[in-house]
């Protein structure tokens, strides 16, 4: 069946640091993949989404590629910064099965100066 | 700017209690999801409503109802509520695309005493 296996965290990474949360899926077929963002006190928001093979989601400096031969979604950021504080999740949609999100268990992101 | 609003944001009940938790969308929506969000679980999905007056169990609808009485309006019921059931919930609504993310709303934290 479909579903999604995120990093453990949680992580804690100095300001400026290279970040990258690990994700990979499992599913039939090729579903849309997005990376939500949860602020504390928040409900999710999305970050970013890719709809197809090699497809690169991108937003407030963050990056993931769709990638179907090692069924990823890496999300990766050059630089963090202490506003980047949150938990992440890593979700793809089920083809079937009527518009489902199936989600990751999160990783807390911690950004300290 | 779209919208998904929950009743509450905190609420504290007591066992056995009736409980209703709302959500209205302004989106035009036809999709529309209770989860309940736990450390260490992710996001589990409650119950989910693809049209008015239509619903479908998700992963964990023991305990719980639902009612779409109207396209913008999506209600979880806890009939008698337990203090298992302290979780944060969280409302989302989506159009029918496979490629269209789902939109959260800024859930809400019940305490059930």
């Amino acid at each position: 069946g479909n579903s999604v296996t995120q990093m453990e965290g949680p992580v804690t990474l100095s300001e400026e640091a290279f970040l990258t949360i690990n994700c990979t899926y499992t599913a039939t077929g090729y579903p849309s993949l997005f990376w939500y963002v949860q602020y504390p006190g928040e409900g999710l928001q999305l970050l970013l989404k890719a709809t197809k093979a090699d497809d690169k989601g991108s937003n407030k400096g963050f990056e993931a590629t769709y990638r179907k031969e090692t069924t990823s979604f890496h999300l990766e950021k050059g630089s963090v910064q202490v506003s980047d504080s949150a938990v992440y999740f890593c979700a793809q949609v089920k083809i079937q099965g009527a518009q489902k999100l199936v989600f990751g268990q999160g990783t807390r992101l911690t950004i300290n100066p | 700017d779209v919208k998904v609003t929950q009743s509450s944001r905190y609420l504290v009940k007591r066992t056995g209690e009736k409980v209703f938790l709302e959500c209205v969308q302004d989106m035009d929506h036809e999709n529309m999801f209770w989860y309940r969000q736990d450390p260490g679980l992710g996001l589990r999905l409650i119950y989910f409503s693809y049209d008015v007056k239509m619903k479908e169990k998700g992963d964990i609808p023991e305990g719980y109802s639902v009612s779409r009485e109207k396209k913008e309006r999506f209600s979880l019921i806890l009939e008698s509520a337990s203090t298992n059931q302290t979780s944060m919930y969280l409302c989302a609504s989506k159009a029918t695309s496979q490629y269209n993310e789902q939109f959260f709303g800024p859930g809400t934290r019940l305490t059930v005493l």
